[in-house]
């Protein structure tokens, strides 16, 4: 298995632009997240899906993120507009029931 | 959320000295386990420990756990350079929430 892959895996964009965080989980696995990981705030948990459907969005910063599973083979996490504290690598990660998570390479993503 | 907190934040030692950092959690547990961070990249599971264990080891770590206290351990015997990370816990829930972790330092 190629494990979770996330693309792109390197995003710089301007203030004010879409931005498409893509994930691809562990084929099999019924769970998926999104984390974000600054300095700062160190790693969040932004939501997470059970069976391609959002279970917690409580940590969604706010209402320019947004996430859907439209499958149990993707995932998009979404930023618009975009803005420089959204600097950040974001993780997806999958896991199946009770057991170990996976993480992703991480989107380094940059707005300027 | 079931939440581990890690201790110490940051934590430098010498090669070949051991390391031992601890997680607190607030909740009753069924699992624990333990992650490593390599800069810039994602979490990697390391080992899981059951709430009816009390010690499991992996190689070069050790594992405890102490459910009065709620607390767990981890410890790194012989430390090498490339055990330069951070250091997670967490304890097996469906919202996985990790801690500040800890930031270990090996100097070679």
């Amino acid at each position: 298995d190629a494990g979770v892959i996330q693309s792109p895996r390197h995003e710089v964009t301007e203030m004010g632009q879409e931005v498409t965080l893509r994930c691809k989980p562990i084929s099999g696995h019924d769970y998926l997240f999104w984390y974000r990981q600054t300095m700062m705030r160190g790693l969040e948990l932004l939501i997470y899906f059970n069976n391609n459907v959002p279970i917690d969005d409580s940590g969604m910063p706010e209402d320019r993120f947004s996430a859907k599973m439209p499958n149990a083979s993707f995932s998009t996490l979404k930023i618009q507009p975009s803005e420089p504290r959204d600097s950040a690598v974001y993780f997806c990660a999958s896991k199946k029931t009770v057991n170990e998570q996976f993480f992703g390479p991480g989107t380094r993503l940059t707005v300027l | 959320s079931q939440q581990g907190e890690e201790d110490p934040q940051a934590l430098s030692i010498q090669e070949g000295e051991n390391a031992t950092m601890n997680c607190s959690y607030k909740t009753s547990i069924n699992n624990l386990q333990w992650y490593r961070q390599n800069s810039g990249r994602g979490l990697v599971h390391l080992i899981l420990i059951r709430s009816n264990e009390r010690e499991k080891h992996s190689g070069r770590l050790r594992v405890t756990l102490d459910t009065s206290k709620k607390s767990s351990s981890l410890l790194i015997t012989a430390s090498r350079a490339a055990d330069t990370a951070s250091y997670f816990c967490a304890t097996l829930s469906n919202d996985m929430r990790f801690g500040a972790g800890t930031r270990l330092t090996v100097k070679p």
